[in-house]
């Protein structure tokens, strides 16, 4: 199985200020078919997780555009640009090129 | 819009059997891939068992194969895991999600909890 790693597990950013997770995997995510199937979910306080990047840096509807996503093969980056309040909660990468798919530890941002 | 709505979960003992249920609405059910993914209580993510829109292709996580069983009915727009010989360590919230492909979940319901203990 692909092991997904996340750094850091916890985040305390100041409003406004930027943020950034690591997320390594245990193997390439690039495809055969050139595309790299690793993404990023937020799980929002009491909610269900939701779907923000997709393939590595594409930002799924409705996301805003403060959430950015980077990297390749096996080394790969969320960043957001100025955090707000809306913005806390656990935030997973997974990969999702080979089964069983497998997410990261998680890792939770907090307003400081 | 996109619904996903679980149901099915509760209380059950070590070793019993419940049967989840996710019924979906708006969206072409039988065109989709759909997953179900849990979640430990104060844990992170683990993806569980998919199966394709035609219902003839399964995966499931090496943890539940041949205890949980996932199916869909394409005419009900419902989908579903039977799962058997429950353990205390299959105590999660069990979510359903669409699959859009390559494992990107883009719809998920609001999970159902199931909780194993005597």
């Amino acid at each position: 199985d692909i092991v997904m790693t996340q750094t850091p597990l916890s985040l305390s950013v100041p409003p406004g200020q930027p943020a950034s997770i690591s997320c390594k995997s245990s193997q390439s995510l690039l495809h055969s078919d050139g595309k790299t199937y690793l993404y990023w979910y937020l799980q929002k306080p009491g909610q269900s997780p939701q779907l923000l990047i997709y393939g590595v840096a594409s930002r799924f509807s409705g996301v805003p555009d403060r959430f950015s996503g980077s990297g390749s093969g096996t080394d790969f980056t969320l960043k957001i640009s100025r955090v707000e309040a809306e913005d806390v909660g656990v935030y997973y990468c997974m990969q999702g090129i080979h089964l069983p798919h497998t997410f990261g530890q998680g890792t939770k941002v907090e307003i400081k | 819009e996109v619904q996903l709505v679980e149901s099915g979960g509760g209380l059950v003992q070590p070793g019993g059997s419940l049967r989840l249920s996710c019924a979906a609405s708006g969206f072409t059910f039988r065109s989709y891939y759909m997953s179900w993914v849990r979640q430990a209580p104060g844990k992170g993510l683990e993806w569980v068992a998919s199966i394709n829109g035609d219902g003839s292709v399964r995966h499931y996580v090496d943890s539940v194969k041949g205890r949980f069983t996932i199916s869909k009915d394409n005419a009900e727009n419902s989908l579903y895991v039977q799962v058997n010989s429950l353990r205390a360590e299959d105590t999660a919230v069990y979510y359903c999600a669409r699959d859009i492909g390559f494992g990107r979940y883009d719809n998920w319901g609001q999970g159902t909890l199931v909780t194993v203990s005597s």
